[in-house]
């Protein structure tokens, strides 16, 4: 079946610094993939959509500065939390979809990011 | 996207059926129904999809009724592994290239 990554699986990074988190469809090439981010005890939270190629679709809310996506390949789309504060802690997860008429979206394990 | 509603929690043993109903009053016509497992810090992964009366697979049953304002997931024979989040999603295929609005989701625990 189709697989997803993210690297890294968890990062602790202090308050300032950039994080940046990759999701790779292994097995596949994704035309589509999408960010989400779940705080505990929450459900998932779609942060923005990023199609290759293509400037990221970012949801109401979230900050398209603060949250950068490069989706530069058809198998890797990368997520960089700039500038992160404690507040920015929280598991972080994508999803990419095959297209060509594939019916699903397949999830990454996702990433615990930790901010000091 | 149409809103679902869900219990928050349920709580079964091992070996029974379990059943979760999500309701979507406000469900499209082009609206799919798809269900996802999620457990502890991993992402969700797919269980199964329909769009009207029964759907199964080799790990759950969709039972869908003919006003498709709400739908049912059935788990068979449950065991301590399925203890998990189930979230209900209602709109385009799960594919497609289609966003996914999550919803609270139900917590299952089942025990010995």
């Amino acid at each position: 079946g189709a697989v997803v990554s993210q690297h890294p699986s968890w990062v602790i990074c202090k308050s300032g610094t950039s994080v940046k988190i990759e999701c790779r469809s292994l097995d596949f090439q994704a035309t589509t993939m999408f960010w989400y981010r779940q705080f505990p005890k929450q459900s998932l939270m779609l942060m923005a959509t990023s199609n290759e190629g293509s400037k990221a679709t970012y949801e109401q809310g979230v900050e398209k500065d603060k949250f950068l996506i490069n989706h530069a390949s058809l198998t890797l789309s990368t997520l960089t939390v700039t500038s992160a504060h404690p507040e920015d802690s929280s598991f972080y997860i994508c999803s990419a979809h095959q297209g060509g008429g594939h019916n699903e979206q397949f999830f990454g394990p996702g990433t615990r990011l930790t901010v000091l | 996207l149409a809103k679902t509603t869900q219990p928050i929690s349920m709580d079964s043993y091992e070996g029974q059926e379990v059943n979760i109903t999500c309701s979507h009053n406000n469900i499209a016509t082009n609206d799919y129904i798809t269900w996802y497992q999620q457990f502890p810090s991993q992402g969700p992964r797919f269980i199964i999809q329909g769009y009207k009366t029964k759907v199964t697979n080799e790990v759950a049953s969709l039972f869908i009724p003919a006003d498709r304002k709400s739908s049912t997931l059935s788990l068979p024979r449950v065991s301590l592994s399925d203890t998990a989040v189930y979230y209900c999603l209602v709109g385009p295929p799960s594919g497609g290239g289609n966003k996914l609005t999550f919803g609270t989701g139900t917590q299952l625990k089942v025990e010995l």
